[in-house]
Formats: structure tokens, C-alpha cells, sequence
């Protein structure tokens, strides 16, 4: 049962426009939400995260929105730059049970 | 300040031999969490751990995984006899605090059961 979603498994964005990767989530006990980023042979990469009781989180030129009815969150990525190349991954968790849930990922490609 | 080493990077086992796969924690880091990455799949937690204590191990298959993080030295993560399905990339992280805080990746021990 893949309690977090992420349906596009590949995301192909121009260089300097923006970049939107999707997660949905069927656990309605999830709290926190968090965007890892990875390259290949590497370790994720914490990029952002977001409670519940926020809708909107921004660090830079990443945001990310929580859209709790519809249980939806989704990465906003703008200006995308070819660094950005890599698979992104979004995860959940509820408060007082510290393991992450993962999505399957997003492979998202800048191209110059 | 070394991020969270995780060591070999690359390990070869025959079927049914024993795989040990060894964590260090970002210093000051007391809470070690395990995650597995099939081919084309997401992480999947496996166990949370404390010093000398087991907290979570929910995601632990029932047999042959183990694992540990003693008062003194790395955590250990231990698959005794091996399948080709043990085939995985094996992910540890560490926090500083628990309460859903970032956790820190390490680069992964990529395992290969032959």
C-alpha cells in the first residue's frame, strides 16, 4: 500500500522557467512533510519541509505547498537551474513515530 | 564536521553468506535510522535506533536482518545468508533530536548478492 504518491516519474523543465513536482498522500495521520533531493550514488538531500499547519513554506527558490483536503503537496522550483537535475523525493511522517514514508520519486531533468 | 559515514559503498556477497553494513552518525547525532531503496522505488524504512536501544523496527523483515547501535562505535545493520532479493541500496541517517527534526542522509551501501 503506497501510502505517498508521486505520480510523474519523470519531469522535463527549460532552464530559468519553473519547476513543479507533485505528491499525494493517502495517510491522513501525516503531519510533516519533507522534499529530499538526490543525486545518483549519493544519499538524499534535505531541501524543505512543511507542517500541517502551515499551507506554504519557501526557502529560497524552492516552495512548497500543502494542500490538506485534497491531501496534495508539491514542490515549486523557480528559477530552475541544471544543478537542479536529480530525483526528488517527497516524504511524511506523523508526530511521536519518527520513520519517514517516501514517494517513489520524481526524475526531473533542466535542460539548458 | 564529517556527515554521516556509511561504510563499505559497495558490497559483494555470495548468496548466503553474511552482509555487514556499518553507520556513523554526524557527531552529536544520537538517533540512527535505517532505510532500504529497491530498484526503482522509494526508501523504505526499516528500524530506528537510539544508543543501545531499538525503537522502531517495524520495517525489519522478521528474519535474518538485525540491527545495532552500541554505547561505542558505528550502528550495524546485519543480513545473515543472503538472498539475491537483499540486492538494495541501504541508506542510514541521523538526527540530533527526535520529533520529526531533518534527518542527514549518508551516501548509501550499495549491495550486490551474486
Amino acid at each position: 500500500d503506497q501510502q505517498v504518491k508521486q505520480n510523474s516519474p519523470s519531469l522535463s523543465v527549460q532552464e530559468g522557467r519553473i519547476s513543479i513536482l507533485n505528491c499525494d498522500y493517502t495517510n491522513s495521520m501525516f503531519d510533516y512533510f519533507l522534499w529530499y533531493k538526490k543525486y545518483p550514488a549519493e544519499g538524499p538531500t534535505f531541501l524543505i519541509s512543511i507542517s500541517s499547519i502551515k499551507d506554504k513554506n519557501e526557502d529560497g527558490r524552492f516552495t512548497v505547498f500543502l494542500n490538506k483536503s485534497a491531501k496534495h503537496l508539491s514542490l515549486h522550483i523557480v528559477p530552475s537551474q541544471p544543478g537542479d537535475s536529480a530525483v526528488y523525493f517527497c516524504a511524511a511522517s506523523n508526530f511521536g513515530n519518527e520513520k519517514l514514508t517516501f514517494g517513489t520519486g520524481t526524475r526531473l531533468t533542466i535542460i539548458p | 564536521n564529517a556527515g554521516v559515514m556509511q561504510n563499505p559503498r559497495h558490497l559483494v556477497r555470495r548468496r548466503g553468506q553474511e552482509a555487514r553494513l556499518r553507520c556513523s552518525p554526524m557527531k552529536g547525532h544520537s538517533h540512527v535510522y535505517w532505510y532500504r531503496q529497491l530498484p526503482e522505488e522509494g526508501l523504505k524504512f526499516m528500524v530506528y535506533l537510539q544508543k543501545e536501544n531499538i525503537i522502531d523496527e517495524s520495517g525489519m523483515p522478521k528474519e535474518r536482518f538485525s540491527a545495532e547501535f552500541p554505547k561505542e562505535g558505528p550502528s550495524i545493520l546485519r543480513i545473515q545468508q543472503v538472498v539475491r532479493g537483499d540486492s538494495a541500496a541501504y541508506f542510514c541517517a541521523s538526527s540530533q533530536n527526535s520529533g520529526n527534526t531533518e534527518a542527514f542522509f549518508g551516501q548509501g551501501t550499495r549491495l550486490t548478492v551474486v
